[in-house]
């Protein structure tokens, strides 16, 4: 079973920062936290991943709190294109992924 | 530099047959995983491979089976198919698959069991 928990739907603004959470609450000290996307019957993409610092790519930043239980993935300025199912993934392998339901974010125009 | 590559893209298959897919990793890559995609179970791990040994596997019944060459190139095979196997499969690899590295997946196999 998936060891996360996200929000089954989003809305966002275009142009506004859409800002997705994930909790993690029996995350282990060797887990990384990933995020990953999926654009209708695509393959998913990655976003980014981290460990326990706050991290930053020129897709998004990843906020994680201090005691990792739950992370904040911040798309900056999200576009219509960012439409997409976000997944927020627990696991300290990075290609043995349990993916959970994600969050369905849709951006508006 | 070519991204993860997955063959065919579409496949129609009869109930009881077997099917092989393909999946050609980002050069460079060494670990290889599948997953299958339905609407009803989601995004589920089926196993990974590396260095040609599988080092990971999920909760699939023995007719999901893999192997990977040399090259990192991965095959997957399903026998005796049933209408449940009717799904999106998808390819990832990444460096190691070990710890602190992300994957790239493919597009995917679109598999339909009639």
């Amino acid at each position: 079973d998936a060891k996360t928990t996200q929000p089954p739907s989003m809305d966002c603004a275009e142009g506004r920062a859409a800002n997705l959470p994930c909790n993690h609450s029996t995350i282990s000290g060797n887990e990384y936290v990933y995020w990953y996307r999926q654009i209708h019957s695509q393959g998913p993409q990655y976003i980014i991943h981290g460990l326990k610092n706050n991290e930053t790519n020129e897709m998004a930043s990843l906020i994680i709190t201090e005691d990792r239980k739950s992370s904040t993935l911040i798309l900056p300025h999200a576009t219509l294109r960012d439409t997409a199912v976000y997944y927020c993934i627990v696991s300290e392998y990075g290609n043995k992924l349990v993916f959970g339901a994600g969050t369905i974010l849709r951006v508006k125009s | 530099k070519a991204g993860v590559t997955q063959t065919p893209r579409y496949l129609i298959k009869t109930r009881g047959q077997q099917v092989t897919l393909s999946c050609s990793p980002i050069s460079g890559h060494r670990s290889v995983s599948w997953y299958q995609q339905t609407p009803g179970q989601g995004l589920q791990f089926l196993f990974e491979y590396f260095s040609e040994t599988q080092r990971n596997k999920g909760n699939f019944p023995g007719r999901f089976s893999g192997r990977q060459f040399s090259n990192s190139r991965s095959e997957m095979n399903v026998s005796t198919l049933e209408l449940g196997d009717s799904a999106l499969y998808l390819c990832a690899s990444s460096l190691d698959g070990g710890r602190n590295t992300e994957a790239f997946f493919g597009q995917g196999t679109r598999l339909t069991v009639v």
